[in-house]
């Protein structure tokens, strides 16, 4: 069975450091991208950007550049979302989810990772 | 402001057929094959219902349909059942960013 599984939820101060991880299973973690979604409060889906697990070639949004940095450890079949300085406004659940191979849909998604920023 | 833009809600009682609409542009939904519809129910994950407009996945009920004319793209539900109640979000291959994905704001679909 194809699987993405997310670590769990987290809770920081604002200005701390985070990294949340994304964990494929049942597929060639390698070849296919894998995409992140944010999901603030009550709002819709907003894609983050996109990596390529195989050689970590990287696509962000123009929302999300020099934000957020988006990166895999292919060894470990894993994508990771990572900020350097949490803002109170990066409370919100997110989504990674593995692209087509030969399209633009994604499945399956992850659980969801649950991020409050709060001092 | 989402690249495509969906209707806030839709309602429809048991039984009946809704349609949630997704415009877009030439750069996206008019000009490919592309478009995507994903379910999300209140504190879950979405899950894709339709692929490529058309398309559904293994699994998915066959009382959902996509399909698309020029700009825009549409998701149709018939025989509404309770557990349709859900937000349904369209996404369209977009050549306008580096990103080559964006979303619809999202539809609220009321079973009523």
């Amino acid at each position: 069975e194809v699987q993405l599984v997310q670590s769990g939820a987290e809770v920081k101060k604002p200005g701390e450091s985070l990294k949340i991880s994304c964990k494929g299973s049942g597929y060639s973690f390698t070849s296919y991208w894998i995409g992140w979604v944010r999901q603030m409060p009550g709002k819709g889906l907003e894609w983050m950007g996109i990596i390529y697990p195989g050689d970590s070639d990287t696509r962000y949004s123009p929302s999300f550049q020099g934000q957020v940095t988006i990166s895999a450890d292919k060894s470990i079949s894993t994508a990771y979302l990572q900020w350097s300085s949490l803002k109170a406004s990066d409370t919100a659940m997110y989504y990674c989810a593995r692209k087509s191979h030969i399209s633009f849909w994604f499945d399956p998604w992850g659980q969801g990772t649950l991020v409050t920023v709060s001092s | 402001q989402s690249a495509l833009t969906q209707p806030a809600s839709v309602s429809g009682s048991p039984g009946q057929s809704i349609t949630i609409s997704c415009t877009g542009t030439s750069s996206d939904v008019g000009g490919y094959n592309y478009v995507s519809w994903y379910q999300q129910h209140p504190g879950k994950a979405p899950k894709l219902m339709i692929y490529d407009v058309s398309n559904r996945p293994s699994g998915v009920s066959n009382r959902f349909s996509g399909s698309k004319s020029g700009n825009t793209a549409s998701l149709t539900i018939s025989g509404l059942q309770a557990e349709d109640e859900a937000d349904y979000y369209c996404s369209s291959y977009t050549s306008s960013s580096t990103l080559e994905v964006v979303f619809g704001g999202g539809t609220k679909l009321t079973v009523l």
